[in-house]
């Protein structure tokens, strides 16, 4: 089935440094990649929509200077967070499409634990 | 709709019994459905999907089924074991035509136990 990776898994920063997350998918081609956010104990909120080789679409109450996302591949979407602050810490979770699979394709990654010091 | 907030219900059952999650969703145009099982900091993981056109879908040891007229899906877990224990959320969305793809509207999720 549809695989899809995401890294680091967990990483640590200070506070106004930049992170960049990696989604990729490893055997199929994502046209679409969704990248969400989740709290504890809270449900996932979806926080963008990323198209191949176009910009990126942001939710309402999203930044779209704070979490910048690249999706220049079929393959990689990128997101970074800029100029962490300790509320940007979560669990960020992406997600790819492949609407050849049986589900429609929304596929997860494992996860990243933001952590911001 | 939105999901937000503080704390996850909580279901607890024995292990060998049934059990049934709820969720209500809210918008009208979402036509698919999907049931996402998520364990402690993973990415949720697939179980069970449903498009609009039906009402009720079988897998292995789960079904889900769809009542469109009240905007309630449900998801039934039959002989629960241990390893069924996670966080369980509903999602919704609309399929669109020509091959592009909206994100998932998440529900607020439950918690099931499952008891020795």
């Amino acid at each position: 089935g549809a695989v899809v990776s995401q890294h680091p898994s967990r990483v640590i920063c200070k506070s106004g440094t930049s992170v960049k997350i990696e989604c990729r998918s490893l055997d199929f081609q994502a046209t679409t990649m969704f990248w969400y956010r989740q709290f504890p104990k809270q449900s996932l909120m979806l926080m963008a929509t990323s198209n191949e080789g176009s910009k990126a679409t942001y939710e309402q109450g999203v930044e779209k200077d704070k979490f910048l996302i690249n999706h220049a591949s079929l393959t990689l979407s990128t997101l970074t967070v800029t100029s962490a602050h300790p509320e940007d810490s979560s669990f960020y979770i992406c997600s790819a499409s492949d609407r050849g699979a049986a589900n429609y394709g929304y596929t997860f990654g494992s996860g990243t634990r933001l952590t911001v010091v | 709709g939105e999901s937000v907030g503080l704390h996850l219900p909580t279901l607890s059952v024995q292990e060998g019994d049934n059990s049934i999650i709820n969720c209500a969703y809210s918008n009208s145009a979402s036509d698919y459905f999907i049931w996402y099982k998520q364990e402690s900091g993973k990415g949720p993981q697939f179980i069970i999907d449903i498009r609009s056109n039906m009402d009720k879908r079988q897998g292995q040891r789960v079904t889900v089924l769809l009542n469109k007229t009240v905007k309630h899906l449900s998801l039934q877990i039959a002989a629960t074991q241990p390893g069924d224990s996670a966080v369980y959320f509903c999602a919704e969305t609309h399929l669109l035509s020509g091959g592009g793809a909206d994100g998932l509207t998440f529900g607020k999720g439950t918690h099931l136990i499952i008891q020795p």
